[in-house]
């Protein structure tokens, strides 16, 4: 079985600061790892994802994380955040379907 | 680039209902899913199905069914609405399971 934690549920940030968002999963067999974002009102969106290979994964709008095998972590990083990026996060492990975390809302603040 | 339509954006049934919330995809997937969505917990698997005909319990069934007699269309079935089901619906598609998930934009579900 597989599950996803997401350490903080609401993360406050000022505009053009640093962010990370943290997520941890346990797993017994090797699985993929996913990031999503979800801005109000709409769908799900795929931030990035780490399949193999080089453990610093980029995405997309700035976005990346990287893949610590050793701490079983995904943390999502962005150097400088803007009024856009306000939204809800959603860390995945997928091995046949995909977990979710339980989220993350991000809201920056002018 | 793939589309997954949700047939309703809203909904409103009374407790007892049977609803019917369909899920549309364009891409010719095998892999489609159904979330429910809840302050707090995240998105959780209800359904999902790796092929027509084919379906699989996710993580929270009870309560609900699903259908799939065609490649391109994945449908939940609320047996009988109730207050507690009252949710966000999410549903999506893949092509493996490395490639990602496309979601549909949701449909709010509420019972009264």
């Amino acid at each position: 079985a597989q599950s996803v934690t997401q350490l903080d549920s609401q993360v406050p940030v000022f505009e053009e600061a640093p962010v990370e968002l943290r997520c941890n999963y346990s797993s017994s067999v090797s699985v993929y790892l996913f990031w999503y974002v979800q801005y109000p009102n709409q769908g799900l969106q795929l931030l990035l994802k780490y399949l193999s290979g080089s453990t610093l994964v980029k995405g997309i709008n700035g976005f990346e994380a990287e893949f610590n095998k050793s701490q079983t972590s995904f943390h999502l990083r962005k150097p400088s955040v803007h009024i856009s990026d306000t939204a809800e996060y959603f860390c995945g492990t997928s091995y046949g379907k995909l977990t979710f975390g339980q989220g993350t809302i991000l809201t920056v603040h002018p | 680039d793939v589309k997954v339509t949700q047939s309703s954006r809203y909904l409103v049934k009374r407790t007892g209902e049977k609803v019917f919330l369909e899920c549309v995809q364009d891409m010719d997937h095998e892999n489609m899913f159904w979330y429910r969505q809840d302050p707090g917990l995240g998105l959780r698997l209800i359904y999902f199905s790796y092929d027509v005909k084919m379906k699989e319990k996710g993580d929270i069934p009870e309560g609900y069914s699903v259908s799939r007699e065609k490649k391109e269309r994945f449908s939940l079935i609320l047996e009988s609405a109730s207050t507690n089901q009252t949710s966000m619906y999410l549903c999506a598609s893949s092509f493996t399971d490395n490639y990602g998930y496309t979601f549909g934009s949701g449909t709010r579900l509420t019972v009264v």
